[in-house]
């Protein structure tokens, strides 16, 4: 397709699990960025990556968050011993040259 | 540094009114600006964005937004809603310059239509 795509699109896990989260960027969108939005507030930001490099990871929120891409194309965020408060939507966006960033439809993330 | 006030968090209008979502921003150089919805359990699309040209923006759906340096605002307009307008709106503003930016994002509004 010609969109971003995440998957899984919904993550039901237990607390204190691991879980890995998939972004396809838009083909040739060099930067890739992931935000997370929790119920009933605007996006956070997580991390941006411009080409496999992430030049800034200042909204990670702790070390068990952790993130990569490959390619220069798809990325994986990664949640390490998964906390309550870690449930939110996480959401992926892909840019070219411009300051528009296309989303993807979100990974929705309960940690019972 | 950059910030995006959006001044109502809940907005209703009947249908076929006019819809006015307020935005104002604070940044230190010219802004991009802009305004992404998202519907329910849909993902965030781009309604429309200001990038230092024309000060009045169009974008889809009907809507636009006009430009104000001298307000710091960037309000969101469209003259007649519709039910299928019903969804969360965002106003944006791209912090940084180059290639290493990021979006600072509203807190967003929720726009309700009635029949």
């Amino acid at each position: 397709g010609a969109g971003v795509s995440q998957s899984p699109s919904n993550k039901v896990t237990e607390k204190g699990k691991d879980v890995e989260l998939r972004c396809d960027p838009i083909s040739g969108h060099t930067a890739l960025y992931w935000y997370r939005q929790s119920l009933g507030q605007g996006l956070e930001f997580l991390i941006y990556f411009q080409g496999n490099s992430a030049p800034d990871k200042s909204g990670l929120p702790s070390d068990r968050f952790s993130a990569e891409r490959t390619g220069g194309s798809v990325s994986t965020l990664t949640i390490q011993r998964t906390q309550q408060e870690d449930s939110a939507v996480y959401l992926c966006a892909s840019r070219l040259n411009t300051d528009t960033q296309y989303f993807g439809p979100g990974t929705r993330l309960t940690v019972l | 540094a950059q910030s995006v006030t959006q001044l109502d968090s809940h907005v209703s209008v009947s249908e076929g009114t006019p819809v006015l979502l307020r935005c104002n921003y604070s940044s230190s150089y010219s802004p991009s600006l802009f305004w992404y919805v998202q519907h329910p359990n849909k993902g965030l699309q781009l309604l429309l964005k200001y990038t230092s040209a024309a000060t009045l923006v169009k974008g889809i759906n009907g809507f636009e937004a006009e430009f104000k340096k001298s307000e710091t605002s960037f309000h969101l307009t469209k003259p007649s809603a519709h039910m299928s307008d019903a969804a969360e709106y965002f106003c944006v503003v791209s912090d940084g310059i180059g290639n290493n930016r990021k979006l600072i994002w509203g807190l967003g509004t929720s726009l309700a239509v009635n029949p």
